[in-house]
């Protein structure tokens, strides 16, 4: 079964400071992986997909098959980047199963 | 376009009673989850519907969980008799059937307390 780790419970940097937060899965393939994002009292929603190669809020996840890693980096962090993070690699399943890792809770320091 | 949308949002009942969660996915999407959020933890999937079919009830405790969702839309969680590890927020969620996009939609959840 697929195994998502996300090393940090909790994150916190400085305005204006990079950030970086990491995600490591154990799969044998080509997993299409997620990052999603819950800011305070907002749903649960998708930040973005590797598989699009595109930069959400400044976010960018590039994905290392020989790490089997997917960290989620944004160069300069802003207070309203402040939230939880979950990485989620979807199963290679028929039906498209997605499972999230224990997730880290950023900070913003302004 | 209307979210997913839950109910009840807060529920707080004793051990041993029963509980029930409704939801209504987008409209449109065939694929429906449940996951349980315990405090400090990530989502958890419990059940996952394909239309009114179950293709993943893995994770589901069966000796006091259930669910159904009747004619492929809305869906009902059920607990019964509530533990107090249960205590969680119960997430519902939808995504368009075909392929792997793996965009799920979530609604706001719904808290459950076990006195």
């Amino acid at each position: 079964a697929q195994r998502v780790t996300q090393p940090e419970k909790l994150l916190s940097v400085f305005k204006g400071a990079p950030v970086e937060l990491k995600c490591n899965y154990s799969y044998s393939g080509s997993p299409e992986l997620f990052w999603y994002v819950q800011y305070s009292r907002q749903r649960l929603q998708l930040l973005l997909r590797h598989i699009s190669r595109e930069s959400i809020k400044g976010f960018t996840a590039d994905l290392n098959k020989g790490e089997t890693s997917f960290h989620l980096k944004k160069p300069f962090a802003q207070e309203e980047d402040s939230a939880m993070y979950y990485c989620a690699p979807p199963e290679k399943t028929s039906y498209d199963k997605v499972i999230f890792g224990p997730g880290t809770s950023l900070s913003v320091i302004p | 376009e209307a979210g997913v949308a839950q109910s009840p949002r807060y529920k707080i009942i004793e051990k041993r009673q029963s509980v029930a969660f409704w939801c209504n996915p987008i409209s449109g999407h065939a694929t429906l989850y449940w996951y349980q959020q315990i405090l400090g933890q990530g989502p958890k999937l419990l059940i996952q519907f394909q239309n009114n079919g179950v293709v993943d009830d893995s994770q589901l405790p069966k000796d006091r969980f259930s669910a159904e969702r009747l004619k492929g839309v809305d869906s009902t969680l059920k607990i019964q008799p509530a533990k107090l590890e249960d205590s969680a927020v119960y997430l519902c969620a939808s995504s368009l059937v075909g392929g792997n996009t793996g965009e799920l939609f979530f609604g706001e959840g719904s808290r459950l307390t076990v006195l």
